[in-house]
């Protein structure tokens, strides 16, 4: 069975600074999404990673897959307040079921 | 272009009493998927629709927990009897197809279901 694990699980940043959030699973799969959840709101995608080694950005967001390590990050840099929300990712188990982590919940504090 | 619809927005309901939920997927997308989000158990994948082929129901909690797609577009996922712990926020997605470049879940705005 597919366990995908986030960390950290809460972030408080300050504007400006750099952090990473982590997402970590269990079995192989080549295929990871990140999504971003506003408050009362659905999700959002952010990155689609296909393969060892992908990398994709976006803004002040840069994400990373590496399939070897079964480890994807999602790196941000110089936060800004209207970053503030929660992340996750989630893996392909199978034919698209996806398998989402806990998500990370990211406050920038100005 | 229009994306995924859902409704109602909210719903309340008594225990014991059955629900209906409903999904608009975008049109043209192939694939729909039903997840459910609540505090204690996070975002789980409930079920999915690739075309014509047999759904993928592996992920419904329990025999009261049914969905059928008609058309090829719309979906209606039903909740018999619902208890309690049904509550929780019932999130519908879509994509073009499982091939690579078209698998991207576009998600609905969800269903807010409180069982009373």
């Amino acid at each position: 069975e597919l366990k995908v694990e986030q960390n950290p699980l809460f972030l408080s940043m300050q504007e400006g600074k750099n952090y990473t959030i982590y997402c970590n699973y269990s079995t192989t799969s080549d295929r990871l999404y990140w999504y971003r959840q506003d408050p009362g709101k659905s999700l959002e995608s952010l990155f689609v990673l296909l393969s060892n080694g992908a990398v994709k950005q976006e803004g002040r967001l840069m994400a990373s897959l590496d399939t070897k390590a079964r480890l994807s990050t999602l790196h941000i840099t110089a936060a800004v307040h209207d970053l503030s929300a929660t992340y996750f990712c989630a893996v392909d188990e199978y034919g698209n079921k996806l398998v989402f982590g806990a998500g990370t919940i990211l406050r920038v504090k100005s | 272009g229009a994306g995924v619809s859902q409704s109602p927005s909210n719903k309340v309901t008594e225990k014991g009493k059955d629900v209906e939920l409903r999904c608009d997927p975008i049109s043209g997308h192939t694939a729909l998927y039903w997840y459910r989000q609540s505090l204690g158990q996070g975002l789980e994948f409930l079920i999915y629709f690739q075309g014509n082929s047999a759904p993928d129901k592996s992920g419904l909690p329990s025999d009261r927990f049914s969905a059928e797609r008609t058309g090829g577009s719309v979906s209606t996922l039903t909740i018999q009897r619902t208890q309690q712990e049904d509550s929780a926020v019932y999130l519908c997605a879509s994509s073009f197809s499982y091939s690579r470049g078209q698998e991207t879940q576009y998600f609905g705005p969800g269903t807010r279901l409180l069982v009373l």
